[in-house]
């Protein structure tokens, strides 16, 4: 069956980085896309960005523009999320979640199980 | 950026009874590009539908979505005891692609 696996969970302090792995299996990699969403503690859903697989190309939310870079790996079938100069206000479940391989905009089935990212000092 | 807003905020309900979410757009939704999630504690979201009313994959009937342009409801025919937990609504009819704030199905 189509999964997506995350990375375990993490706790980094202010101002490091944080790289959470999505491992995806049960089906073609490379005929989709990768999206990345999170939630903080209590909080609704927040769109990161997304990669395709297909190709490498992106697109990020703005404000996440300059400290966030995705990328993929396509011997392994996994997609990679990478933050850096991390906050408090980071701190949050940051889920993948497979999309199409050529536009950003889309629904997202199924999601991986989510990685929880704590940022304290 | 559209902005989807969600109501009511939480809906309390007995198994058996009727659930009509809402959620309303700041601006029309192209193509009818609405999706549906639901969210138990501890879990990722789940896609229910897509294209406002498209049912995903191995989703029961009781499901149901409809509306377009700026106004779209998620009806639960007749509630069953798994069908409490939260359900977001996203558009991704232009990016960067939004959800609302959540509204929480909680028994009664």
């Amino acid at each position: 069956q189509v999964q997506l696996v995350q990375s375990g969970a993490e706790v980094k302090k202010p101002g490091a980085s944080v790289k959470v792995s999505c491992k995806a299996s049960g089906y073609t990699f490379t005929s989709y896309g990768i999206s990345w969403v999170r939630q903080a503690p209590g909080q609704g859903l927040e769109w990161m960005g997304w990669i395709s697989a297909y190709n490498g190309n992106t697109n990020y939310a703005q404000k996440l523009q300059g400290r966030v870079t995705m990328t993929t790996d396509t011997s392994t079938s996994t997609a990679y999320m990478e933050l850096r100069s991390l906050r408090s206000d980071d701190t949050a479940v940051y889920y993948c979640a497979r999309g199409p391989a050529t536009t950003p905009t889309s629904w997202f089935d199924p999601w991986g199980q989510g990685t929880l990212v704590t940022v304290s000092s | 950026e559209i902005v989807l807003t969600q109501s009511p905020g939480t809906l309390s309900l007995s198994p058996g009874e009727r659930a009509t979410l809402s959620c309303r757009a700041s601006q029309s939704v192209s193509s009818s590009y609405l999706a549906w999630y639901q969210q138990k504690p501890g879990q990722a979201p789940r896609l229910l539908i897509y294209g406002a009313s498209s049912r995903a994959t191995g989703i029961p009937d009781r499901f149901s979505g409809s509306g377009s342009g700026t106004d779209f409801t998620l009806t639960i025919s007749r509630l069953e005891p798994e069908d409490f937990a939260v359900y977001y609504c996203q558009q991704y009819g232009s990016s960067p692609e939004t959800f609302g704030q959540g509204t929480k199905v909680e028994i009664k």
